[in-house]
């Protein structure tokens, strides 16, 4: 059963750290989302990605927030430094090219994310 | 304003009611809908596009209305399995790509 996949699932650390996050997507799938889910702000666009190319980041912190592809299996979302605001679960997603019309968005579990 | 609205509930009905959560949209470029369900600690998956006609899925039956630019979501005969949060997710289209933005939810709880 494919399904996309994030590590690490649980991550603590303190403020001033650097902080990776991975996403391997649905294999075929060539659009790849980043999302920020808080209580208060629900889930927001960080970054968008087809064919491992950048399409929209402008969600995204760019001073401390860095998001990336480096080949077609990889994804990857850095914050540095990290501060107690980022705090929230990051979600990747992968669809194919039809996701804006179809909304077949396949999330993965999700990294939750503690800034000390 | 935000760009897809939704009232956050939470919705509380008993088994075998019927509820609608109804969701707004800004953008009147807006031109996918969909609703996601949610559950508690979990990530969102699709529950159902929304067409203009309105469709329907079991218990689930899901209305567009362009004008007022408004999408909604019925459930009849509501389960114990149907507590989770309902998303509104809209696509809004700029340059040659479209993103999914998401409504903050409602939460839905069903009790026995």
């Amino acid at each position: 059963d494919a399904r996309v996949t994030q590590t690490p699932r649980h991550k603590v650390t303190e403020m001033g750290q650097e902080v990776t996050m991975r996403c391997q997507p649905i294999l075929g799938h060539n659009t790849v989302f980043w999302y920020r889910q808080t209580m208060m702000q629900g889930l927001e666009l960080l970054a968008y990605f087809r064919n491992r190319a950048p399409l929209d980041d402008s969600g995204m912190p760019k001073d401390r927030f860095s998001a990336e592809m480096p080949d077609a299996t990889l994804a990857t979302l850095k914050i540095q430094p990290s501060e107690p605001r980022d705090s929230a679960v990051y979600f990747c997603a992968s669809g194919p090219t039809t996701v804006p019309n179809t909304g077949e968005l396949f999330f993965g579990e999700g990294s939750r994310l503690t800034v000390l | 304003r935000k760009e897809v609205e939704q009232d956050p509930g939470p919705f509380n009905v008993p088994e075998g009611a019927t509820v609608a959560f109804n969701c707004t949209y800004s953008n009147s470029a807006s031109q996918s809908f969909f609703w996601y369900r949610q559950d508690c600690r979990k990530e969102p998956k699709l529950l159902m596009s929304v067409y203009s006609s309105g469709n329907e899925d079991g218990r689930f039956t899901a209305q567009l209305n362009r004008a007022s630019q408004y999408i909604s979501l019925l459930i009849r005969d509501s389960k114990l399995s149907d507590s989770a949060t309902y998303l509104c997710v809209v696509t809004v289209y700029g340059g040659s790509q479209g993103n999914l933005i998401f409504g903050k939810g409602t939460k839905l709880s069903v009790k026995p």
